[in-house]
Formats: structure tokens, C-alpha cells, sequence
């Protein structure tokens, strides 16, 4: 049974603001919904993490409605740097192991 | 900035060879990761090290593989008999703590292509 699912693709321009939404209807109580981001050739990178409301950083914000079954990712105004896989994450149940699901690899155009 | 770091960043080897993979933790971390993704799939947890011992292994990490800690500073990652299908970008990863919200450092990466 998949811990997450996001869309597998999107497309935005320069500029525009993204937000990746993530479903995760099976969270456990104490799991906290990470984010990360991958480049081309790259590891990972930790974007944010949250539990619930809302997480702001110098990268993006984090939106987590009171049920926690979903969250958002909001990337504010793009650029072409932007591009990359984004991965949502909630399976904490076993130590600190990540569980990457397939991500969703978003396109920022010019 | 401290960070991740992996040697080397290509490995091409033919089949059935050994090979090890070396990563630099970043220095005051405890906690640290083998990860691999095959091209075009997604990354995949293989083992996990902290104290000198595995914490926890995937079922990918099978008897070919092996984790070591040889001194204070590297970590590496050893293929006993290498597949074709072991063919993927490995990626280390330290952590300040192993708990479940700890942010993870990741590596550049090795290549490994198995011929």
C-alpha cells in the first residue's frame, strides 16, 4: 500500500508560483511530512518538513490541513533552476530510513 | 558549508568484480545511509549505520553487499560479486540523529556501471 501519492509531471513558467500537492491518507500520528528535492546527477536535497498548519522557509512553505491527510508545497515565484524531481515523504515507521516514492518531476519554462 | 562527500564519481567494472564505494560523512554526524537509484526509477533505501553496526537493511542489501566504517572519517559501501543489474548512481547520506524527522544529508553520488 503506497505511503504518498502526487502527480507525476508539471509544467509552470518563470515566475509563477507551484504548489505540489501530496496525498498521504494512511499518516500516522507521529509521522512528519518531509520534502526534498532532486536535481539531475544529484542526491536528494531537504527542502522542509512539517507536522501540521503551515511551515514557511527561505525555499518554499508547507500547508498541512488539520486532518493531515494531504500537504501542499508551494514554491513561490519559479525560475529555470527550479526544475527538478520533488519527493514527498511520510513513511517514518522503522528508524530513520527514507522512503522515496517516485516523485513528481516538475518543468519550469522560461 | 560541510557536506557529503563520494569517491569516486564514476566506477565502471565488468562483472563479477568487487567493488567499493567511499563516502565522507560529514564530520559530527552518527547516523549514516547507502541509498541507490537505478536510471530513470526511484531512490532506494539499502542500509543503515550507526555505532559501528547495521541499524536496519533493505532486502536489495543482500550478501553481496557489505558496510564498513574503517577509520573516523570514511564509510564505504562494498559489492562482493557485481551484476549487471547492479548498475545504478549509489548515494551516502549522513544525519545528526537517527530519529524519524532527521534531515539527511545526501552525496554527489557514484555512478557505478557494471559491464
Amino acid at each position: 500500500l503506497a505511503k504518498t501519492t502526487q502527480p507525476i509531471s508539471m509544467d509552470s513558467y518563470e515566475g509563477q508560483e507551484v504548489n505540489i500537492t501530496c496525498s498521504h491518507n494512511n499518516i500516522a500520528t507521529n509521522d512528519y511530512i518531509t520534502w526534498y528535492q532532486q536535481f539531475p546527477s544529484q542526491g536528494p536535497r531537504f527542502i522542509i518538513q512539517g507536522y501540521k498548519t503551515k511551515v514557511t522557509n527561505e525555499v518554499a512553505s508547507l500547508f498541512i490541513p488539520a486532518d493531515r491527510k494531504s500537504s501542499t508545497l508551494s514554491l513561490p515565484r519559479v525560475s529555470l533552476s527550479d526544475t527538478a524531481v520533488y519527493y514527498c515523504l511520510v513513511d517514518y515507521n522503522q528508524g530513520g530510513k527514507l522512503i522515496f516514492g517516485q516523485g513528481t518531476e516538475l518543468s519550469v519554462k522560461p | 558549508e560541510p557536506e557529503v562527500t563520494q569517491t569516486p564519481s564514476h566506477q565502471v567494472t565488468q562483472m563479477g568484480q568487487e567493488v567499493i564505494l567511499r563516502c565522507v560523512p560529514i564530520s559530527n554526524h552518527l547516523y549514516f545511509y547507502w541509498y541507490r537509484q537505478i536510471l530513470g526509477q526511484k531512490v532506494e533505501f539499502l542500509v543503515s549505520f550507526y555505532n559501528n553496526e547495521i541499524s536496519e537493511k533493505s532486502e536489495i542489501f543482500d550478501d553481496q553487499f557489505s558496510v564498513e566504517r574503517p577509520d573516523g572519517s570514511n564509510f564505504t559501501l562494498k559489492i562482493r560479486s557485481t551484476k549487471l543489474e547492479d548498475s545504478a548512481m549509489y548515494f551516502c547520506a549522513s544525519s545528526d540523529e537517527g530519529s524519524r524527522n532527521d534531515e539527511q544529508f545526501f552525496g554527489p553520488g557514484t555512478r557505478l556501471t557494471v559491464l
